[in-house]
C-alpha cells in the first residue's frame, strides 16, 4: 500500500510553545489530506481536511487559529498546534487521500504537553 | 446522515480460532466504501480490507475477509486462525463523498478491542 510518513512520533513540549507535526506521502501525490485527533480509547475524531494549495477545511468545534494546518505541496502537510496547553496533549495522526479514493495513515505523534 | 456501528467493545479468541468483528454502517449515499483498519498499542493506522459498494465478490486479503451484506447494510471483518500478532484494536470505517467538492471523508465506529488467547 501506500506509505505515509508522520513526523515526530512523539514530543513533549512547554504550555504556551507551539508544536509542528509533518505528514509526509512518500511514493504518491495526495491532493487531500485528513488531520485527527484521538483520545486514549477512543475513536478518531476528524479535525480538519487539508487540500493542497487552498486553505483547510476545519470541523465544527476546531479552532482554526488554534490548529494551524499548510498544504504546500503535494507530499507534505503540517499540523501546528499554536501555544499549546495541557489539554491539547493527545495522538494527533494523519491520513492521505490516493487518487483511487484510498486513505493510508502516518504513524501518529503523541503529544504531551506540561 | 451516515453512521458507522461497531457494537463489540471488546472481543476475545482462541489463538487459530476464526473470529468476526461486527460493522454496520447507515447510508442514503449509492456509491460508498467500507475499510478496516487496525490500531495496535503502538498507535499507527494500519490498512487492512476495503470493499467498494459497487463491488459483487466479498473482499479477501490473506487472512482477512470481508463478509459484505449490502441489503442488511453491514460489513463484518473475519479473521482467520488468529494470531497473537492480532490483539489490536479494530475499526471499520465508511468513506462518503461531502457536498463541499471532492472530499471524501471517513466517518469512523467506535472499534472493538480483540485479545487473542494462547
Amino acid at each position: 500500500g501506500a506509505v505515509v510518513s508522520q513526523h515526530p512520533s512523539r514530543v513533549i513540549c512547554k504550555s504556551g510553545t507551539s508544536v509542528k507535526i509533518e505528514c509526509r506521502s512518500l511514493d504518491f501525490q495526495a491532493t487531500t489530506m485528513f488531520w485527527y485527533r484521538q483520545f486514549p480509547k477512543k475513536s478518531l475524531m476528524l479535525m480538519a481536511t487539508s487540500n493542497e494549495g487552498s486553505k483547510a477545511t476545519y470541523e465544527q468545534g476546531v479552532e482554526k487559529d488554534k490548529f494551524l494546518i499548510n498544504h504546500a505541496s503535494l507530499t507534505l502537510s503540517t499540523l501546528t498546534v499554536t501555544s499549546a496547553h495541557p489539554e491539547d496533549s493527545s495522538f494527533y495522526i494523519c491520513s492521505a487521500q490516493t487518487g483511487g479514493g484510498g486513505a493510508f495513515f502516518g504513524q501518529g505523534t503523541r503529544l504531551t504537553v506540561v | 446522515a451516515q453512521k458507522i456501528t461497531q457494537t463489540q467493545p471488546g472481543m476475545f479468541v482462541q489463538e487459530k480460532e476464526a473470529v468476526t468483528l461486527d460493522c454496520t454502517y447507515d447510508t442514503s449515499d449509492q456509491s460508498y466504501g467500507l475499510f478496516w483498519y487496525k490500531q495496535p498499542s503502538s498507535g499507527e493506522m494500519i490498512f487492512l480490507i476495503y470493499q467498494g459498494s459497487y463491488d459483487e465478490q466479498n473482499a479477501t486479503e490473506g487472512r482477512y475477509s470481508l463478509n459484505f451484506q449490502k441489503a442488511r447494510k453491514s460489513a463484518n471483518l473475519v479473521i482467520s486462525a488468529s494470531q497473537l500478532g492480532d490483539s489490536a484494536m479494530y475499526f471499520c470505517a465508511m468513506r462518503y463523498q461531502t457536498n463541499a467538492g471532492n472530499n471524501r471523508k471517513l466517518i469512523w465506529g467506535l472499534g472493538t478491542s480483540l485479545a487473542v488467547n494462547p
